[in-house]
């Protein structure tokens, strides 16, 4: 079954405004790493937050973690016309090998 | 722009063509994977190799076939595929696929991908 999800699906906003989007999963996990794709292009890493932190931040990132609900959310501040993609959320369930499971992914709008 | 680059960006083939995609990093990684993306859908994993040998094999069709000759260049052979393979192909690295040493599952580098059509 299907380990991250994210939530929303589609989010559109106005440039400057903040954007968050949140991801949920079913099993325990050592990490949790986020990836932006812009459209029809490869994945590229935004932020890892392992399983013992609750809060990590990178630039106008910050990613929360919250294992006992088995939850995560990303946060962009000041968001820019560039922000525009979707965002992933990927686990790595423990027991998996080190196999990384990614949502659908929830697709940014940022409007200018 | 990453690091890992694919070749062809664009596939048109159809059912009964053979074609291969082509997947070069250039990070030093001992993983790399291939997974499918589609329309609507997660990212899909199809395959992973560490140090050249191949340690997953997601139930995938035997229509795609990986080959790893060095732990720097991966492909994809395609054969008498079908519409509905048509999709996203993305190639990606690590530096370590195992978790080996108590590492955290390592970050991985995609490549830009090959969009796939099959007529």
């Amino acid at each position: 079954s299907q380990q991250g999800e994210e939530d929303p699906q589609a989010l559109s906003i106005q440039e400057g405004e903040n954007a968050t989007m949140n991801c949920s999963y079913k099993t325990s996990i050592n990490n949790l790493q986020w990836y932006r794709q812009n459209s029809g292009r490869g994945l590229v890493h935004l932020i890892l937050i392992r399983s013992n932190e609750r809060e990590k931040h990178s630039g106008r990132l910050r990613v929360t973690l919250d294992t006992s609900k088995k939850s995560s959310s990303l946060l962009i501040t000041a968001s820019r016309a560039a922000d525009t993609a979707s965002y992933f959320c990927a686990t790595d369930g423990r027991g998996s090998n080190y196999k990384l499971t990614f949502g659908k992914g929830t697709l940014l709008t940022v409007n200018p | 722009e990453t690091g890992v680059t694919q070749t062809p960006r664009h596939l048109v083939m159809g059912m009964t063509n053979k074609k291969s995609l082509k997947c070069e990093q250039h990070l030093g990684h001992n993983a790399m994977y291939w997974y499918k993306q589609s329309a609507k859908k997660p990212l899909e994993l199809m395959f992973v190799y560490n140090f050249k040998e191949q340690t997953e094999n997601n139930s995938v069709p035997s229509r795609f076939s990986p080959e790893c000759p060095n732990s720097s260049h991966l492909f994809l052979h395609l054969h008498t595929l079908q519409p509905e393979d048509s999709a996203l192909y993305l190639c990606a690295s690590s530096q370590d696929g195992l978790g080996r040493g108590g590492r955290d599952t390592d970050t991985q580098y995609f490549g830009p991908g090959t969009r796939l059509t099959v007529l």
